[in-house]
């Protein structure tokens, strides 16, 4: 498995309380990602990075921010969460492609979020 | 953005029955990778199709891209017990970016 961490692994809070998910990896990768995901729908992106300091919003960002301040770390934030964001959270990192398609991104073992 | 379809959503099959599940675009797709999830574990790579009618195959596991490059599909010949889990198809985006199937799980009676 590729070397990505992310903490905490499991997390119970309540609504309108901040939480900060955390994303490590050791492979030097220059694109992490988060997404959700939940019963019926997939992998649902949230929020990507590109490189440090450059991140973009994914199919489902609302309520969510993030940060990635060195090419290690990937932070997402739920501001004031809400019971929707119930969820399990995946990182996932990937490399730039240097050939055909696009390289595969390695996912994290994923955080179990319940906003109670 | 882009979208995928994947049927069937969940297939119940007995142990050495073939497995198969589909993936569809209303667009022309770049390439379409596939992913396998365990129950309780993370998204696994499994393989990528790029060209036109590309067929490849691991084991017992056949990938196809259509001709037109809008639907996909992963056939397992011979299910075992060690196949049960949640299979994605992915389609990429600009930017390095996927854009998931809804999946489908697979369980197998022994």
């Amino acid at each position: 498995d590729a070397g990505i961490t992310q903490s905490p692994r499991h997390k119970v809070t309540e609504t309108g309380t901040p939480v900060t998910l955390r994303c490590h990896q050791t492979e030097n990768h220059r694109y992490m990602y988060w997404y959700r995901q939940d019963p019926g729908h997939g992998l649902r992106l949230i929020h990507y990075s590109y490189g440090v300091k450059d991140t973009d919003k994914g199919e489902v960002s609302d309520g969510y921010s993030v940060s990635r301040s060195k090419t290690e770390d990937f932070l997402l934030t739920l501001e004031s969460a809400t019971s929707s964001q119930t969820s399990v959270y995946f990182c996932a990192i990937s490399e730039v492609s240097r050939g055909q398609g696009y390289n595969e991104q390695f996912f994290g073992p994923g955080t179990r979020l319940t906003v109670l | 953005g882009q979208q995928v379809m994947q049927i069937p959503q969940y297939q119940h099959v007995q142990e050495g029955e073939d497995f198969t599940t589909y993936c569809n675009s209303s667009t022309t797709l770049s390439n379409i990778q596939w992913y396998k999830q365990r129950p309780g574990g993370h998204p696994v790579f499994l393989i990528q199709l790029v060209k036109s009618g590309e067929v490849k195959k691991q084991k017992r596991l056949t990938f196809q891209f259509g001709e037109a490059k809008k639907n996909s599909s992963l056939h397992i010949t011979a299910t075992q017990t060690t196949d049960v889990g949640t299979y994605f198809c992915a389609a990429t985006e600009y930017g390095n970016k996927l854009v998931f199937g809804a999946g489908t799980i697979l369980r197998v009676k022994s």
